[in-house]
């Protein structure tokens, strides 16, 4: 079956250093979403990226999609305390009547050094 | 606007008790499902459902079972819990596809319930 792996598993940084997580998918993704944890919280949706070599950005987030729709990456620019948490990336498995079934990934924890 | 709802929050079972855990969404919502999460291991799909009256299995459901008689409601039951389950479980809904075929759906999901079996 398809898997989703992401790497660091964890990552320490002083605040105001930069982040990456990086996403890599055994198979072709038609999309990929992240999501953000907080510790003790739920999953929360972040953002989706849909074509080929996309690069969105959220402030100081920049995600991109791979040229071959099979890996991504999430870079957080001079990070801050708020951005603690988990990362998570998700891929679709296959189609059930028309919708796509999440693979997560095994997540990045991010802490913070003040 | 509650979004997701989990109950109950915290449970402490004894090996080979049962219980339910309940979930309920109000944004009308086709698609609920259930996730464990672990550790190092990310997030797990047990089951899931695309409609009401309707169940699937996920990754990892042995030692689960679901129902969906209502649209807004997703159970899972434990029959007879084991250590082994000894997790956080989250649920979480998705809304039917809209735009371009190659985009999948967005799950907002609830706030998860920790469950600990002795």
């Amino acid at each position: 079956g398809q898997q989703v792996m992401q790497i660091p598993q964890y990552q320490h940084v002083q605040e105001g250093e930069d982040f990456t997580t990086y996403c890599n998918s055994s198979t072709t993704l038609s999309n990929i979403q992240w999501y953000k944890q907080r510790p003790g919280g739920h999953p929360v949706f972040l953002i989706q990226l849909v074509k080929s070599g996309e690069v969105k950005k959220q402030k100081r987030l920049t995600f991109q999609f791979g040229e071959a729709k099979k890996n991504s990456s999430l870079h957080i620019t001079a990070t801050q305390t708020t951005d603690v948490g988990t990362y998570f990336c998700a891929g679709p498995e296959d189609m059930i009547f028309g919708n796509e079934k999440l693979t997560f990934g095994t997540g990045t924890r991010l802490t913070i050094i003040p | 606007n509650a979004g997701v709802t989990q109950t109950p929050k915290f449970r402490v079972l004894k090996t080979g008790q049962s219980m339910t855990l309940l979930c309920a969404q109000d944004m009308n919502h086709e698609y609920m499902y259930w996730y464990r999460q672990d550790p190092g291991m990310g997030l797990r799909l047990i089951h899931y459902s695309v409609g009401e009256g309707t169940t699937a299995k996920g990754e990892v459901p042995d030692g689960y079972n679901v129902s969906r008689l209502k649209k807004q409601n997703f159970l899972l039951g434990l029959e007879s819990a084991a250590p082994s389950q000894t997790s956080v479980y989250f649920c979480a809904s998705s809304g039917a596809r809209t735009g371009d075929f190659s985009g999948a759906n967005v799950l907002t999901f609830g706030a998860g319930s920790r469950l600990t079996v002795l």
